[in-house]
Order: C-alpha cells, then structure tokens, then sequence
C-alpha cells in the first residue's frame, strides 16, 4: 500500500515564526501536492509539483513556498505564519503524468495552529 | 475553471441507501472521482469513473455519470454506521489539477 506520511499530526505555533510541514511518500511517486482544508472551504491546493525541483502554484499559494530536492519529500514552509494560516494541511501524491487518470493518495494530515 | 458543487449534509439510517450527489461545470471533465474522509483522517479514494461511463459498480457503491446535466452521483447500499464520514467528489479536465467540491457530511444513525 502506498504510505504518504505527514510529519506532525499537530503544530501549534506562533505568529511570525517560520514553519515546515513535512510530506514523505514511500512509492516512488512524481506528482506531489499540498492542500488545506477548512470547514465550509473544502479542499485548496496551495502548490504541487510533478517532478524532482519542480514546483507550480495552485490556487492560494500567498504566504507559502515549497521545496521538492528528492522525488520522495515535499515540503511546505510557511514564511512568517500568520493566524490565518491555521488549518488542516494535507500532502498527497499520485503517479501517472498530467492529464492521465491520476489518483491521489493522501497523508493523515497536519493540524497547524498559529496563535 | 472547473466548480463542483455538492450538498453539505445528509442523515439517513443504518441500512437504508445513501445517494450523494455532485454537479461540475466543465462539460470536457475526462475523470470523476469520489473520495472519503474518515474523522482525523485524509482522503482515501473510494472509486471512480471515465468520462465514456454511464455507470460504475463496486460492490454496495454505484456511481451514475449524468454527461448531458454534468451530473455525478454516489449510492451506497445498506448503509452503515462505519461509512459515517465526509465524500468529496472531484473532476478533472485536460492537464488540470483536480478540483474538489466541499464535501457531503454523510450521518447514519442505528
């Protein structure tokens, strides 16, 4: 089974601080991505990437930016966290290239505070 | 873009049928998908369905694919408690990324 493991399940932070969300994912797959969630929101996808360096901006990248060096992590850095950056962050991965039927796998997720 | 739009709640009783429902905006959609999402968890996909379907059946669900109203639903038989949980339903189109609706709060109750 693929695992997609988030590193924290939860972060409580202060305003202002940096911050760095972990996403590892253990079956060798290119497409990566991070989402929040909010109540009444659903799903956003804040940047992906689908290959090794690469990185694109979905829907509400402002106040973030990722890192991908190794095919296996992807990581999710808040800059200077501000409160209403608190959510529930999702990592998922997928494998297949665009367009194809890409079906994600998802990590358990991080509840991120910023107080 | 891409909108999807699902309804946020429905209650039934253990046992009775469960149909959830989704609408989508963009009429060359290639890949519908539904997704599920268990208290304190992520998503984990739950099935899914190619643009050229009317119907996909997998065990207690059946997804029907409405192409004309750009219409998508989930039934699932003999509901349990255990499928208590959110549903997101999701469209992809071209080299888009998905766009996920906001999810139907699934309630079954003994």
């Amino acid at each position: 089974d693929v695992k997609v493991t988030q590193s924290s399940r939860y972060l409580v932070k202060r305003t202002g601080e940096k911050v760095f969300l972990e996403c590892v994912q253990d079956m060798d797959h290119e497409n990566m991505f991070w989402y929040r969630q909010d109540p009444g929101l659903g799903l956003r996808l804040i940047y992906f990437s689908y290959d090794v360096k690469m990185k694109e901006k979905g829907d509400i990248p402002e106040g973030y930016s990722v890192s991908r060096e190794k095919k296996e992590r992807f990581s999710l850095i808040l800059e200077s966290a501000s409160t209403n950056q608190t959510s529930m962050y999702l990592c998922a991965s997928s494998s297949g290239g665009r367009g194809n039927n890409e079906k994600l796998f998802f990590g358990s997720g991080t509840q991120l505070s910023v107080l | 873009g891409e909108d999807v739009e699902q309804s946020l709640f429905l209650s039934v009783r253990e046992g009775d049928s469960s149909v959830i429902n989704c609408t989508y905006t963009d009429s060359s959609s290639t890949y519908l998908y539904w997704y599920k999402q268990e208290p304190g968890a992520g998503l984990q996909l739950l099935t899914y369905i190619f643009s050229n379907m009317d119907m996909k059946q997998d065990q207690r669900l059946t997804v029907l694919l409405n192409k004309k109203d750009k219409h998508l639903s989930l039934r699932i038989a003999d509901t349990q408690t255990g499928d208590s949980a959110i549903y997101f339903c999701a469209a992809r189109s071209g080299y888009s990324t998905l766009t996920f609706g906001k999810g139907t709060m699934l309630l079954v109750s003994p």
